[in-house]
């Protein structure tokens, strides 16, 4: 499969803390790409690292990508309560295909 | 109205019925996509369009059967379905589809499907 993989399936943490969430795939990729997932909704985007990128940011969020190592880290700084959500990490592979991974449940307590 | 809408948001249907989920989206894209997702299983891609194509089928049952009229609007017919199938059926939407090109995609919030 070339899916994606989530470390940890899940995550529990208070508020103020910080989140890491991480990802590993199999093969090369054109971008890999995070979503959040709140309960029974759709997902909604959150950034895009491309392969020749190694960080990107985008308010609290940080992502870095080791295309070495076939994996990506999701950093949530000074989480909130509103951040529990499920997240998704998808690669893009030489094909119009998103593939997803399984997602890390992450819930901050107030 | 903006982005990705999709109609119902729940639907319980008997294995005998014939039912359909409809997907628009307001963003002027020109690909848009079904998706399954089941409990504790990865998001799985059901089809893709692009400008009204069919451009990937990926082995899905005959029971679902997709109809793209024009960009904007995508539909997924069911008939005869199987309590399996029971999920959480999202459409998605991206500026296009290209191998070389970086496009994220944009969902719509889901249609909870109740096969009994």
């Amino acid at each position: 499969s070339q899916q994606g993989e989530e470390d940890p399936q899940a995550l529990s943490i208070q508020e103020g803390e910080n989140a890491t969430m991480n990802c590993s795939y199999k093969t090369s990729i054109n971008n890999l790409q995070w979503y959040r997932q709140n309960s029974g909704r759709g997902l909604v985007h959150l950034i895009l690292i491309r392969s020749n990128e190694r960080e990107k940011h985008s308010g609290r969020l940080r992502v870095t990508l080791d295309t070495s190592k076939k994996s990506s880290s999701l950093l949530i700084t000074a989480s909130r309560a509103a951040d529990t959500a499920s997240y998704f990490c998808a690669t893009h592979y030489n094909t119009d295909k998103l593939i997803f991974g399984t997602g890390t449940r992450l819930q901050v307590f107030p | 109205e903006t982005g990705v809408t999709q109609t119902p948001r729940h639907l319980v249907m008997g294995m005998t019925n014939k039912k359909s989920l409809k997907c628009e989206q307001h963003l002027g894209h020109n690909a848009m996509y079904w998706y399954k997702q089941s409990a504790k299983k990865p998001l799985e891609l059901m089809f893709v369009y692009s400008l009204e194509e069919r451009v990937e089928n990926n082995s899905v049952p005959s029971r679902f059967s997709p109809e793209c009229p024009n960009s904007s609007h995508l539909f997924l017919h069911l008939h005869t379905l199987q309590p399996e199938d029971s999920a959480l059926y999202l459409c998605a939407s991206s500026q296009d589809t290209s191998t070389e090109a970086n496009y994220e995609q944009y969902f719509g919030p889901g249609t909870r499907l109740t096969v009994t």
